[in-house]
C-alpha cells in the first residue's frame, strides 16, 4: 500500500530535550516536505526536499532541522524543542515537479502531534 | 508571494443540502490549486486539483469546484452533503512549474446536523 508514515504519532517532551520525527515513504517520491499545524494558522511549511542531499527552507524553518540522506526518508530535527513547537507535524510526499501535472499531488502521513512543557 | 484566503472559519449545515466552501487566493498569474479533506485525527486528503483546462473540476466524494480566474476563486461545492462529510477542508495554492511552495489557507470546519 503506498503511503506515508511518521513515527512517533504522539510526542510529549521537555524543553530543550533533542528529538527526531522520523518519516517515510514507499512511493519512490524524491520531493518531502514537512508542515505544522496550528489553530487558525493552517499548514505551514517548514522544510522541503527536493530529491536525496537537496533541502530547502519553507515559511518557518526557526528551531528546526532536516536531511535527506536516503529518497525514502525525510526525518525532522528538534535539536532544542520549545514550548512554541508544541503543534501538529505533517510529511508529505510527491514526485518531481518537472513530470506531468500529478506530481503536484502531494500525499500527507498521519501527524505526528507534538507537545513541549 | 502567493497567499490562500478562507474567509469562513467554521460552517453547518444540515445533511441533504447543498455546500459551497469559498477560496480566494493572491498569485501573479494562474496558479496550480488544491481542495484537501482533513477528517478528525487523520492526515490530510486530496479532494480534487486544479492545473488548467476545464475551469470546472470533479473530485473524490461528489465534490466539485470551480476556478474563476476573474474572482481568483476556487470554490468547493457539493449538492447534498452526508453527514460523513464533516471535516475540515483547506485550500491550497502551488506557482505552476513547482511543487515545492504549496500554501494553504487556515481553513474551514464543516459541521452536518441531522
Amino acid at each position: 500500500e503506498a503511503q506515508v508514515t511518521q513515527n512517533p504519532r504522539y510526542l510529549i517532551t521537555v524543553t530543550g530535550k533533542k528529538l527526531t520525527v522520523t518519516c517515510s515513504q514507499n512511493m519512490n517520491h524524491e520531493y518531502m516536505s514537512w508542515y505544522r499545524q496550528d489553530p487558525g494558522l493552517g499548514l505551514r511549511q517548514i522544510y522541503y526536499s527536493m530529491n536525496v542531499e537537496v533541502t530547502d527552507k519553507g515559511d518557518v524553518p526557526e528551531g528546526y532541522k532536516v536531511s535527506r540522506k536516503e529518497k525514502r526518508n525525510f526525518p525532522l530535527i528538534l535539536e532544542s524543542p520549545s514550548p512554541n513547537q508544541t503543534s501538529l507535524y505533517f510529511c508529505a510526499s510527491s514526485l518531481r515537479s518537472n513530470r506531468a501535472p500529478r506530481s503536484y499531488e502531494q500525499y500527507f502521513g498521519p501527524g505526528t502531534r507534538l507537545t513541549v512543557t | 508571494a502567493q497567499s490562500v484566503t478562507q474567509p469562513d472559519i467554521h460552517i453547518t449545515v444540515s445533511e441533504g443540502a447543498s455546500l459551497e466552501l469559498r477560496c480566494n487566493y493572491s498569485y501573479g498569474a494562474t496558479p496550480y490549486l488544491f481542495w484537501y479533506v482533513q477528517s478528525p485525527g487523520q492526515g490530510l486528503q486530496l479532494l480534487l486539483k486544479y492545473f488548467s483546462g476545464d475551469t470546472l473540476v470533479q473530485g473524490i466524494k461528489g465534490f466539485e469546484a470551480e476556478f474563476k480566474r476573474s474572482q481568483s476563486s476556487f470554490n468547493l461545492r457539493k449538492p447534498s452533503v452526508h453527514w460523513s462529510d464533516a471535516a475540515e477542508y483547506f485550500c491550497a495554492v502551488a506557482p505552476t512549474g513547482t511543487a515545492s511552495k504549496l500554501t494553504f489557507g487556515t481553513g474551514t470546519r464543516l459541521q452536518v446536523t441531522l
